[in-house]
């Protein structure tokens, strides 16, 4: 399979505790986005990274959030001390701009439950 | 005002009608606009995109663009039930790297 890989599929913890997603991308896209949707709403904006450098997180994200691409490759997004608020499917996107124009492709999404 | 509005819906046509789909965005410096598809507890899958003023067709599915109205909206020709889904219209915000979604209309597509 070639496409956007996400792991887990699904996460439950309990509030308080910490967890860490991963997202590998389509191996030639350098760049790589972050969304959180939860029901009923559109994805909504968490990060962006282009090759290893972020170059911008949404205000909305508290400092509880962190990502990294450390090699350009994978990313993995922390979510520290989980709140029930937190509950909803994460989603990784990558792209590769051609004359300006680009196509982002969407991983199947961690759905993330906090108890 | 919402960066981008969509009609939640839902919005039910008979197969094999035309269904379509409107947005509205708020940012005039938008310059890139997307529909995407997302089937229930699946994640978005791109249809359409759209960069400048006027149509763009492919296959059954027609995007049709009006920067100077804020307007993009998706025509659906000889709907089949297996488009009943989700559309979501999603729009780059000027001077950054933001794709901004819309909640998404719900298209039922009635047999």
């Amino acid at each position: 399979d070639t496409g956007v890989s996400q792991n887990p599929r699904h996460k439950i913890t309990k509030r308080g505790q910490n967890v860490t997603f991963r997202c590998d991308p389509i191996s030639e896209h350098n760049r790589l986005y972050w969304y959180r949707q939860t029901l009923g709403q559109g994805p909504e904006f968490l990060t962006y990274f282009q090759n290893e450098a972020q170059l911008e997180k949404s205000r909305l994200l508290s400092d509880r959030f962190s990502a990294e691409r450390p090699k350009g490759s994978f990313s993995t997004l922390e979510i520290q001390r989980t709140e029930q608020g937190d509950s909803a499917m994460y989603l990784c996107a990558s792209s590769f701009p051609v004359a300006g124009q680009e196509t982002q492709y969407f991983g199947p999404g961690t759905r993330l439950l906090v108890l | 005002q919402k960066e981008v509005e969509q009609n939640s819906g839902p919005l039910s046509v008979p197969e094999g009608a035309i269904a379509s789909l409107n947005c509205t965005y708020s940012d005039r410096g938008s310059q890139s606009f997307f529909w995407y598809r997302q089937y229930s507890g699946k994640s978005p899958e791109l249809i359409m995109s759209i960069y400048s003023n006027g149509d763009k067709e492919d296959g059954r599915f027609t995007a049709q663009l009006n920067k100077a109205s804020q307007y993009v909206s998706l025509l659906i020709r000889d709907s089949q039930p297996s488009d009943s889904a989700t559309y979501l219209c999603a729009v780059t915000l000027s001077g950054t790297y933001k794709y901004i979604f819309g909640t998404g209309t719900r298209l039922k597509v009635l047999a």
